[in-house]
């Protein structure tokens, strides 16, 4: 199976709260996990990517937290904020090989209420 | 910092025209690829290249579709019969080959195009 599921497609969270935002995947020979933010009329840009010899990556407020036995992977927003409103993106490569294509989440999109 | 360029921004066309779109990658990176996104749904890959040719294509990627880097900075799409279907945002990426395994595609700004 090449899918990479996202959920949930929409989310709103206070000003200050924590945003989740969950992958699962079923090829287990996905060895890479980035995370895209994406603003409207924006490309992909990387947010933070974690490999599976670690359970958890911190980046500032941002953490992937990676479950490998339940084949899942989550993003979660510490102290969001109204800035952080945008659609994100997990993605995984089929193969751990240089140049291989990229598979895409159908997104989440994330609005920060102040 | 470098980042990816993409020309034009936005691209109309008739239905049956060929569209070119450009992309200039990051300059010390080896990988290319194509992605699209219909308005409102997920990135789509099309195309990866390397050393001056195709190394991976989806079932998107057909016939229509064909790549180019006409010279040492631009690297090229074009569809040949545009179809209303065509219509999407293109982006353009570029990786630096790391040692042999998935590394972080850069993408950019992408280009509209709309097909009437």
């Amino acid at each position: 199976q090449q899918q990479v599921k996202q959920s949930p497609q929409s989310l709103i969270v206070q000003k200050g709260g924590i945003s989740i935002i969950n992958c699962a995947y079923e090829n287990t020979a996905f060895d890479y996990f980035p995370w895209y933010q994406q603003f409207p009329g924006k490309g992909p840009a990387l947010l933070i990517a974690i490999r599976p010899d670690v359970s958890e990556k911190k980046e500032g407020r941002f953490t992937i937290s990676f479950n490998k036995s339940a084949k899942q992977f989550s993003l979660h927003i510490m102290d969001s904020q109204p800035g952080d409103s945008a659609t994100y993106f997990c993605a995984a490569p089929p193969r751990d090989q240089a140049g291989t294509a990229l598979i895409f989440g159908k997104g989440t999109t994330l609005s920060v209420s102040s | 910092e470098p980042e990816v360029t993409q020309t034009p921004s936005h691209q109309v066309t008739q239905m049956g025209q060929e569209v070119i779109l450009r992309c200039v990658p990051i300059s010390n990176h080896l990988y290319f690829y194509w992605y699209r996104q219909i308005l409102g749904q997920k990135v789509e890959f099309l195309v990866s290249f390397y050393n001056n040719e195709i190394s991976e294509k989806s079932e998107i990627f057909d016939d229509q579709f064909s790549v180019e880097r006409p010279d040492g900075s631009n690297f090229t799409l074009k569809i040949r019969s545009t179809k209303l279907e065509d219509s999407a945002m293109y982006f353009c990426a570029s990786s630096e080959q790391s040692g042999g395994v998935a590394d972080t595609q850069y993408f950019g700004p992408g280009t509209r195009l709309t097909v009437l």
